[in-house]
């Protein structure tokens, strides 16, 4: 089972940040909070991970909360290639263990 | 920016025949995964693969499943007898060596859509 929770849906006007919550409250010292996306039926779309430390990159920012039992993800100057279902995965650092998805967070840009 | 690729993206089979769905993992990624997803439903884990062998895999991956690497450069998830709940979105994906550099995140690529009738 999916060790975050996320809601089931969000909208966000066009151009204005997207703000995507993810509550994972059992996280461990060892895992990072990783964010992927789903444009329709795609394969899921690499974002941003963090460990505890804020995180940007050229699509998204990561926040993290300093007791890491939280974190948000956002999309700066949102569009509505932005559309998308939104996962974010807790996984071991070390290791290649398997990704497990939850439901996410289906976010729609509104024009 | 280097890609995993799948062909084909689109399988029709009948039910019974084997079908093997191929994956070009980019190129110095060592770490290659199968996932599935069923029309409407979350993205489920198959199988993980390292040096030649099944590092953990799923219930869902049985006997009728089976995973290889034949050359430098593919990798493949064979069907043996499909069956009509088979049909599914098939996603595999490829990572660098795990590691606080980040190096284990995964990359999907675009997914082969299996149809089994």
């Amino acid at each position: 089972d999916a060790k975050t929770t996320q809601p089931t849906s969000m909208d966000c006007a066009e151009g204005r940040a997207a703000n995507l919550p993810c509550n994972h409250s059992t996280i461990s010292g060892n895992e990072y909070v990783y964010w992927y996306r789903q444009i329709h039926s795609q394969g899921p779309q690499y974002i941003i991970h963090g460990l505890k430390n804020n995180e940007t990159n050229e699509m998204a920012s990561l926040i993290i909360t300093e007791d890491r039992k939280s974190s948000t993800l956002i999309l700066p100057h949102a569009t509505l290639r932005d559309t998308a279902v939104y996962y974010c995965i807790v996984r071991l650092i070390f290791g290649n263990e398997k990704l497990t998805f939850g439901t996410g967070t289906r976010l729609t840009i509104i024009p | 920016e280097p890609e995993v690729t799948q062909t084909p993206s689109h399988q029709v089979t009948q039910m019974g025949q084997e079908v093997i769905l191929r994956c070009v993992p980019i190129s110095n990624h060592l770490y290659f995964y199968w996932y599935r997803q069923i029309l409407g439903q979350k993205v489920e884990f198959l199988v993980s693969f390292y040096n030649n062998e099944i590092s953990e895999k799923s219930e869902i991956f049985d006997d009728q499943f089976s995973v290889e690497r034949p050359d430098g450069s593919n990798f493949t998830l064979k069907i043996r007898s499909t069956k009509l709940e088979d049909s599914a979105m098939y996603f595999c994906a490829s990572s660098g060596r795990p590691g606080l550099a980040g190096g284990g995140t995964q990359y999907f690529g675009p997914g082969t859509r299996l149809l089994v009738l």
